[in-house]
């Protein structure tokens, strides 16, 4: 399969507890983006890498989440001090970039976070 | 601040129907929508796109129809078959940027196809 992977697909933990998921994206796309989703809601935009840089991290939810791609490849979002409103999807998706007319983002299948 | 809003929240369209649904948004830098089409446990996919320079772009059964003065945009399902009952979420984007603001996604609309 050569889609977007996310890693785990469910994640149940305990308040305050720190978690990190990892997010593997289509090999030659070098933008990676985070998004959060709740129930009935749309994705919501958190975070986006172009390679390595993480050129966006302003809509971060809170100091608690952090975001890395350390070599350009795969990424990994850690929150920390979990409460129980984290609780949500948390989708990743890659995109290849540069186009001047369109940039398809490809969603992975989601980590869903229940924080009890 | 809800910067694309979406119309319906759900919709129930008999098979064969024209399912219909509505976008507007507000920041006028948008210059990318795409709809998106979500089953349960799955991530969203991408249906079909559009950028603000033409008023209509078809893709076999799946229509998208833009105003650009109006800051409204819509999809339309021809033919709609009861496997495209799914969650569709209308999204914009600003590109040249690469979307690097990621995309905005409108709350979604539950689509029923009742065979």
């Amino acid at each position: 399969d050569t889609g977007v992977s996310q890693d785990p697909r469910h994640k149940i933990t305990k308040r305050g507890q720190n978690v990190t998921f990892r997010c593997d994206p289509i090999s030659e796309h070098n933008r990676l983006y985070w998004y959060r989703q709740t129930l009935g809601q749309g994705p919501e935009f958190l975070t986006y890498f172009q390679n390595e840089a993480q050129l966006e991290k302003s809509r971060l939810l809170s100091d608690r989440f952090s975001a890395e791609r350390p070599k350009g490849s795969f990424s990994t979002l850690e929150i920390q001090r979990t409460e129980q409103g984290d609780s949500a999807m948390y989708l990743c998706a890659s995109s290849q970039g540069g186009g001047l007319y369109t940039d398809t983002q490809y969603f992975g299948p989601g980590t869903r976070l229940t924080v009890l | 601040q809800q910067q694309v809003k979406q119309s319906p929240q759900s919709l129930i369209v008999q098979k064969g129907g024209i399912s219909i649904i509505n976008c507007a948004y507000e920041n006028t830098a948008f210059d990318y929508f795409p709809w998106y089409q979500q089953f349960p446990g799955k991530g969203p996919a991408l249906l079909i796109a559009i950028r603000p320079d033409v008023s209509e772009k078809k893709e076999g059964r799946f229509t998208i129809s833009f105003n650009k003065s109006a800051k409204q945009f819509s999809l339309h399902i021809m033919d709609s078959q009861p496997g495209d009952s799914a969650t569709y979420f209308c999204a914009a984007s600003i590109l040249p940027r690469g979307g690097a603001d990621g995309l905005t996604f409108g709350k979604g609309t539950h689509l029923i196809i009742q065979p």
